[in-house]
């Protein structure tokens, strides 16, 4: 079965750092994109960037470039998603999701962030 | 303020057909494939829709997607409770820097 499995639920402070991750399965992991999006709150879904596990190749939307790192490490079929300085503003659901030529066709299960004092 | 422009909310009864439109730009829908995902309460979303008018396999063919030109359309016919949830359209947008735009999205409600 082809799945991606994201790391569980946080809670930090604004400043910290955070890294959160999604493992993909029953697939060839380095052949598809990996995109994640962003869900603020009773708001839409923002499309951050994406990255090609098979050669770490990456795009960022322009509202969240130098905002936040995507990495992938293909020994272990894993992308993050990663924040040096937590604000109170990305309080969020992230979803990673495989972006193939048909679209996301697959997605994970969302990992909330909270950043609170 | 979303690149794409969705209704917020759209309504229908068990049955009737609804429509839900999704406007863009020549950078964006006017030049790219249209890709719809259906958002159930408390859930990921789901692709619908890609290509513009291609279904998945396992998406009734109750939902069918349109273009033309720099707008787009999802229309779902046979409604039914289930249905209810939100609706995304996404394309590709040639002036972000090769990035994907989402539509602010629109709220089915069955009535």
């Amino acid at each position: 079965e082809v799945q991606l499995v994201q790391s569980g639920a946080e809670v930090k402070k604004p400043g910290e750092s955070l890294k959160i991750s999604c493992k993909g399965s029953g697939y060839s992991f380095t052949s598809y994109w990996i995109g994640w999006v962003r869900q603020m709150p009773g708001k839409g879904l923002e499309w951050m960037g994406i990255i090609y596990p098979g050669d770490s190749d990456t795009r960022y939307s322009p509202s969240f470039q130098g905002q936040v790192t995507i990495s992938a490490d293909k020994s272990i079929s894993t992308a993050y998603l990663q924040w040096s300085s937590l604000k109170a503003s990305d309080t969020a659901m992230y979803y990673c999701a495989r972006r193939e030529l048909h679209g996301m066709d697959v997605w994970g299960q969302g990992t909330t962030v909270t950043v609170s004092s | 303020q979303s690149v794409l422009t969705q209704p917020p909310s759209a309504s229908g009864t068990p049955g009737q057909r609804v429509t839900i439109s999704c406007s863009g730009s020549s950078s964006n829908i006017g030049s790219n494939y249209v890709y719809w995902y259906q958002q159930l309460p408390g859930t990921a979303p789901k692709l619908l829709i890609y290509r513009n008018n291609q279904r998945p396999s396992g998406v009734p063919d109750r939902f069918s997607g349109s273009k033309s030109g720099t707008s787009a359309s999802l229309a779902i016919s046979g409604l039914r409770s289930e249905d209810e949830a939100d609706y995304y359209c996404a394309a590709w947008d040639d002036s972000l820097s090769g990035s994907e735009v989402f539509g602010g999205g629109t709220k089915l409600t069955v009535l």
